[in-house]
Parts: structure tokens; sequence; C-alpha cells
């Protein structure tokens, strides 16, 4: 079975930093390109980050580019967001999810059940 | 604001026919897929590509794609439907992702 547990969210005061994980398991992680997805709470899907299965092809959010890193790391199943200079609209749960394409056209096949993270003084 | 536009609400009666639509110039270009969302819950994935259902989602969820638009069909629709619905798909730049701003349905 596939599972994807994301954690490391919480509160953190607006220019903070907070790094998040997602543990993947039930399937060949090295293999799939992944997703960062966020929801402000009452709000819609945000794309936030995507990073393919080699960890050559980043693409960003214009809202967070320059302040978020993706990474992963194919040994530990592991991905990661790096949140700099947060504000408090990034204040949202944040889902990783794993990416998978038809001709070209990603969908996000599994989804973890998300962490919240929010940015507040 | 959103390169893909939806309704914010649809609503359709109980065993009835309700379809739900996705606009963007992207879509010329790429298929849209889709995901249901109950309150309190991830996404859950329903229709991708051409038509393709995952495992375990019913075969009342359909879709279709013309032109700008993306269509995702709920024929005979049942109270455990209601939920919020987004699509999805690559932005005209091809290195993006986007989310179109979802639809609310209500199943009366």
């Amino acid at each position: 079975e596939v599972q994807l547990v994301e954690s490391g969210g919480g509160l953190v005061q607006p220019g903070g930093s907070l790094r998040l994980s997602c543990a993947a398991s039930g399937f060949s992680f090295s293999s799939y390109s992944m997703n960062w997805v966020r929801q402000p709470l009452g709000k819609g899907l945000e794309w936030v980050s995507y990073i393919n299965s080699d960890n050559d092809t980043i693409y960003y959010a214009d809202s967070v580019k320059g302040r978020f890193t993706i990474s992963r790391d194919n040994a530990k199943n592991s991905l990661y967001l790096q949140m700099n200079s947060l504000r408090d609209e990034d204040t949202a749960v944040y889902y990783c999810a794993r990416t998978r394409w038809y001709i070209g056209s990603p969908y996000f096949d599994n989804w973890g059940q998300g962490t919240l993270v929010t940015v507040s003084s | 604001s959103s390169e893909l536009t939806q309704d914010p609400a649809v609503s359709v009666a109980l065993g009835q026919t309700v379809r739900i639509t996705c606009q963007g110039d992207s879509l010329r270009s790429y298929y849209a897929s889709w995901y249901q969302q109950k309150p309190g819950q991830a996404p859950v994935l329903v229709i991708y590509g051409q038509n393709n259902r995952p495992s375990g989602i019913p075969d009342r969820f359909s879709d279709s794609s013309s032109g700008n638009t993306a269509s995702l069909t709920i024929t005979g629709a049942q109270a455990e439907d209601e939920a919020d619905y987004y699509c999805n798909s690559r932005d005209s730049s091809g290195n993006h992702l986007v989310f179109g701003g979802g639809t609310k349905l209500t199943v009366l």
C-alpha cells in the first residue's frame, strides 16, 4: 500500500523557517516524481513545487520561488520542503503527492494527509 | 489568479447527471486531471488523461474535453459525491502546474 506521511508543520513567526518532510513507503520512491501542494484553511488547492525522480528537474510556483527549496533523498525514501522567509500567506495545510504522467500531462495519484503550517506572530 | 477556471458551485438532484467544467488555454495542449475532496480529507484522484479512472473510482465518473475546456461528468450523482472538485494540469509555459479554483458540488 502506498503511504505518504508528512511531518514538520507547526507554528512559526513571519520571517522564520520550517522544514517539512514526507516519508514514502509501499512503492519504489526513487522512480517517481513528487510534488508539494498546499491549501489554506477553507480555500482551494495551490501547487507549490515539483521535483522529478532524478533530482534534476525542479519547478516552483511564483509565490514561493526564491524562498522555498524542494529536495529528496531517494536512499531515505523522503521528500523535503525547506521554507524560508515565511509569510502570513504561507499558512496552509501542506500535502505531498506522488506524480505520474500521461502523455506529458501530470496527475497526482497518491496524497499524504497533510501537515499544517501556521505563520503568525 | 488561477490559469484554470472553474465555477465555484454546482448543484444536482440525487440520481441526476452533472457536469463540472474547467477552462484554460493550457488545456488545448495538456490533459486535465480531476480530484475530489471531502471536508477534513486529502484530495483523491478521480480522473486523469483521456477519461482514465483509478481503481476504486465508480464508473459514473467520466471526463471529456473540447478546445480549452475539460469537463468532469457524474452520471447518476449519489449523496456521497457531494464534495469539492478540482481540476489540475500544466500551465501554458509547461513548467508550472496549476489547479483550478475548485467547484463545490451539492447533491440535493
